[in-house]
């Protein structure tokens, strides 16, 4: 199994809404990675967990609150979006946080903030 | 700071022509890079990727071409087809970090 899988595909939330994105992967990977990527530009890395531990958040804004509760599972609970919080948000696996390893993206959650 | 580039943001390419995508890299402290090729409505997708002991490497119909001296990384594909149609990133990591930069992306369009 070669695959990172996401839910949902797409999201649609009010500004005062919770909702929270969900991740998966069962290739023994212990790296597991958000981005968030906006139209015609390159993901930008949020959060980083290596074994199961957040070892990098690039000051993303707490109303982004990650969570690896274990080593196949990542979730991303959002609450109080704002509308330039659309995007396309992505996971992606690795082998290991360090070294010459490839990570595997999922396909993605577009979500819509209204 | 550090950076990934691409020279051309577009690449328009003739269907059974080879295609050619560029990429600089600034950080002389990157071993290690990456191809991801990400089509529309989906994650990117890993193509190839290349360390930097290594000059050239294979796969199926894509090469990827890393020189050091001045930093630059290039993706060839063979035989463009239809399905080559998307847009293609380079990235780039220093092993001892976690993290990976990408490059801003070249979209590839393919012509019948």
């Amino acid at each position: 199994d070669t695959e990172v899988t996401q839910t949902p595909k797409h999201l649609v939330m009010g500004m005062t809404n919770k909702k929270s994105l969900k991740c998966e992967q069962h290739m023994g990977h212990r790296a597991m990675y958000w981005y968030k990527q906006k139209a015609k530009k390159p993901p930008e890395l949020m959060f980083v967990y290596s074994y199961e531990k957040l070892s990098i958040n690039e000051s993303v804004p707490s109303r982004f609150s990650p969570e690896c509760p274990n080593s196949s599972l990542l979730n991303l609970h959002l609450h109080a979006l704002q509308p330039e919080d659309s995007a396309l948000y992505l996971c992606a696996s690795s082998l290991i946080a360090g070294g010459p390893n490839e990570q595997y993206f999922g396909p993605g959650t577009r979500l819509t903030v209204t | 700071g550090e950076s990934v580039g691409l020279h051309l943001p577009t690449l328009s390419v003739q269907e059974g022509d080879n295609s050619i995508i560029n990429c600089a890299y600034s950080n002389s402290a990157s071993d290690y890079f990456i191809w991801y090729k990400q089509e529309s409505g989906k994650g990117p997708q890993f193509i190839i990727d290349i360390r930097s002991n290594m000059d050239k490497r294979q796969g199926q119909r894509v090469t990827v071409l890393l020189n050091k001296t001045v930093k630059h990384l290039s993706l060839q594909i063979a035989a463009t087809q239809p399905g080559d149609s998307a847009v293609y990133f380079c990235a780039e990591k220093d092993s001892s970090a976690s993290k990976i930069i990408f490059g801003s992306g070249t979209r590839l369009s393919i012509r019948p």
